[in-house]
C-alpha cells in the first residue's frame, strides 16, 4: 500500500514570496490533516478535512494560509505571503477513521516538506 | 501553555541502557498515542492507549496510560541505536457527547542511543 506522498520535499523562498505544498493520502482515506511542525516542537494541527469538507480549521492563519482539497482527494496548502517564523515542516497525514472512532484514530503522516523562509 | 508536557526533552543514553519518557498533562484524555520521528521523516504511530491503567507492550517498549489517564510513560529496556528518534506523545480529548477534539501533540523528546 502507498504511503502519503508529499511535495516538494524541501523548499527555500524569501520573506513576502509564496509557496504552495501538495500532498496526496492513501486511496480511501476521507480525513486529510495539515501539520505545522516548527523546529523542537510537536505538529500542530492547521486544518481538517472531512472528503472535500474542512472539519477545522481554528489555528490556521488565514490572512495568509490556504488549503483546500478539491474532489475529496490531493491538498494543497498555500502560504501567501511567507514571513520567517513560517519556516518549519509542514506533514501531511490521512486516516481512514472518522466520528465516534477517533480516540483509537490511526493517521499516517507523508515525510513531510521542510520550509526555510529567508 | 503545552497541553502536553514531555519529559525529559534530550536523552542521550549508552547502548544497553534502560530508559522512560514522560508525557504529563493537568486535562483527561480520551486516548494517548505515542508516535517516533526519525530525521526527514514523518511520525510512525507506535501505539494507542485507550483505558486508565492500561498497559501494551511493544517488544522492548512498554507504553503505561495513567488511571485517571492524565498521564503516560514510555519505558524501553535494553536500549539500540536503531532506537534513535524523536518521541512524541499525542492526546485527544472528549469534546462532548460522541465528539472528540484534535489530536494534541507534545514538544517531543529526542532521543540518541550510542553504540
Amino acid at each position: 500500500e502507498a504511503g502519503v506522498a508529499q511535495s516538494p520535499r524541501y523548499k527555500i523562498i524569501e520573506k513576502r514570496q509564496s509557496v504552495a505544498f501538495w500532498c496526496n493520502p492513501i486511496s480511501g482515506h476521507a480525513t486529510l490533516y495539515w501539520y505545522q511542525q516548527i523546529l523542537g516542537q510537536g505538529p500542530k494541527l492547521l486544518i481538517q478535512f472531512q472528503n472535500n469538507g474542512v472539519v477545522d480549521d481554528s489555528q490556521l492563519p488565514k490572512d495568509r494560509f490556504s488549503a483546500e482539497r478539491l474532489k475529496g482527494v490531493d491538498s494543497t496548502l498555500k502560504i501567501q505571503p511567507a514571513k520567517l517564523e513560517d519556516s518549519a515542516v509542514y506533514l501531511c497525514a490521512s486516516s481512514a477513521t472518522s466520528g465516534r472512532h477517533l480516540p483509537q484514530e490511526t493517521q499516517y503522516f507523508g515525510p513531510g516538506t521542510r520550509l526555510l523562509v529567508l | 501553555t503545552q497541553l502536553l508536557e514531555q519529559s525529559p526533552q534530550f536523552l542521550s543514553i549508552q547502548e544497553g541502557e534502560n530508559l522512560t519518557v514522560y508525557c504529563n498533562s493537568s486535562s483527561v484524555f480520551s486516548s494517548l498515542q505515542w508516535y517516533r520521528q526519525e530525521p526527514g521523516e514523518g511520525p510512525v504511530l507506535l501505539v494507542t492507549v485507550v483505558t486508565g491503567g492500561e498497559v501494551k507492550k511493544l517488544k522492548r517498549l512498554t507504553f503505561q496510560f495513567g488511571d485517571a489517564r492524565k498521564d503516560s510513560s514510555l519505558h524501553i529496556t535494553a536500549a539500540q541505536p536503531g532506537d534513535t528518534g524523536l518521541y512524541l506523545c499525542a492526546g485527544r480529548r472528549q469534546i462532548g457527547g460522541t465528539s472528540y477534539g484534535k489530536l494534541t501533540f507534545g514538544q517531543g523528546t529526542i532521543l540518541t542511543v550510542h553504540p
